[in-house]
């Protein structure tokens, strides 16, 4: 099967804490595609990032970085020193053939308090 | 670089009328995907176009549902008639296997059904 899961449904946390949002994923394919994107409020996707399966270098971009463990098919992500701009709901996705659909999870909602 | 474009952006109606949301791809995307985000859920592809050509439509509810896409550009998702579990965001993506951003979903803003 193939499948994404976002195990925290909600996430509070104070202006300047660092913050982790978990993935976790199955799919029977050797080659596939992660991503992660941010809905703010307005409700538009916005991509953050991809990582295919051969590549497990984490990245990180700003405040922004991701962990990626095959051995434990995850796709981590972590925002250092959040800011109230980052509250949103990320969702983690998978793509199992190139091109093809999203497999998203169910979401996180992250609050971020002044 | 235009988004991708859709409307209407809200849209309420009764059970049982029909509705149509239309969208514009990004200029060039040959690959065109309807998603339906349910309130508190991940969104869920309904249809996928490789150009006016269906690639994947195994999760549309084809006894309701059903869209076109009859130039390779934009495309009409129509509902027929609609049910009160058919509220939901209704999103449409583009993507393109050329570039930087091969295999990329862009995704427009969204509209957002309520049936009543």
């Amino acid at each position: 099967a193939q499948k994404v899961t976002q195990a925290q449904t909600e996430i509070s946390v104070v202006e300047k804490e660092d913050v982790t949002l978990d993935c976790v994923y199955e799919t029977r394919d050797t080659t596939y595609y992660l991503f992660w994107y941010k809905q703010p409020p307005s409700g538009e996707l916005v991509f953050l990032i991809r990582r295919n399966s051969f590549d497990e270098q984490n990245e990180i971009s700003g405040r922004y970085s991701w962990n990626f463990q095959k051995s434990t098919s995850s796709f981590n992500f972590t925002i250092t020193a959040s800011q109230v701009v980052d509250s949103a709901v990320y969702f983690c996705a998978l793509m199992y053939n190139q091109g093809g659909k999203l497999i998203f999870g169910q979401g996180t909602e992250l609050s971020v308090k002044p | 670089e235009a988004g991708v474009a859709q409307s209407p952006r809200y849209k309420i109606i009764e059970k049982r009328q029909s509705v149509a949301f239309w969208c514009n791809p990004i200029s060039g995307h040959a690959t065109l995907y309807w998603y339906q985000q349910i309130l508190g859920q991940g969104p869920k592809l309904l249809i996928q176009f490789q150009n006016n050509g269906v690639v994947d439509d195994s999760q549309l509810p084809k006894d309701r549902f059903s869209a076109e896409r009859l130039k390779g550009v934009d495309s009409t998702l129509k509902i027929q008639p609609a049910k009160l579990e058919d509220s939901a965001v209704y999103l449409c993506a583009s993507s393109s296997p050329l570039g930087l951003a091969g295999y990329e979903q862009f995704f427009g803003p969204g509209t957002r059904l309520t049936v009543l």
